[in-house]
């Protein structure tokens, strides 16, 4: 059994810019969720795929978008990147909708500067 | 909407001494409470969820629902405790996990 693993580990980029996380989910998981964590706070929910399909999203602006593949991967793609979204970003996975028990990757640092 | 605090950022305990991580939380419903630690350059993990009743690396939680409280108990703190503490509730249905902002706990020798 794999664990959730997300690349790269740390990337820089300029403000402007646009980026792409990816995100491969445990095996047998078909939710992935991603989660922005500014320093000293807590992960903030910023959206969540099932079966390829968002089904959830936080209070993020339309900037911030995914998508999730047949194999249940997941991207996470930020435009027009502002110095704000710097932060630690999490995807995590779990096995179906409604389970709170989640498993999260080891994280994406973006710096944007 | 749901809401979780850990009211301390940091909480600093003598070897062997009582830990009380503090938890509250705001929800019209009932919630599945969970607690997820972050161990020095590892990932997030789950420690304990309330549904369970388990005891995990000597830690218990009771969720009080009058009190709307989820807080994390250890008798007796070890070195290998010190990590980054979360909070976390699940409201059900298709809603994400909604996490406090942590607490730090620092074991100290």
């Amino acid at each position: 059994e794999t664990g959730v693993t997300q690349s790269p580990t740390h990337l820089i980029k300029t403000r402007g810019q646009q980026v792409t996380l990816r995100c491969s989910s445990q095996s047998g998981h078909n939710t992935v969720s991603w989660y922005q964590q500014a320093l000293g706070q807590g992960p903030q929910f910023i959206f969540q795929y099932y079966r390829e399909e968002e089904n959830g999203r936080g209070n993020f602006p339309p900037r911030f978008s995914g998508l999730q593949f047949p194999n249940y991967s997941s991207e996470l793609n930020v435009n027009a990147l502002e110095l704000d979204d710097s932060a630690l970003y999490l995807c995590a996975s779990s096995a179906g909708q409604g389970r709170g028990e989640a498993f999260f990757g080891q994280g994406t640092r973006l710096t944007v500067v | 909407a749901q809401r979780v605090t850990q009211p301390e950022k940091l909480l600093s305990v003598f070897k062997g001494a009582p830990v009380e991580l503090k938890c509250n939380y705001s929800y019209s419903g009932s919630p599945e409470l969970f607690w997820y630690v972050q161990y020095s350059r590892q990932r997030l993990q789950l420690l304990l969820r309330h549904i369970s009743r388990e005891s995990i690396k000597g830690f218990t939680a009771d969720l009080n629902k009058g009190e709307t409280s989820f807080h994390l108990k250890k008798p007796f703190a070890q070195e290998e405790d010190s990590a980054m503490y979360y909070c976390a509730l699940f409201a059900k249905g298709n809603t994400p996990l909604v996490f406090g902002k942590g607490t730090r706990l620092s074991v100290i020798a």
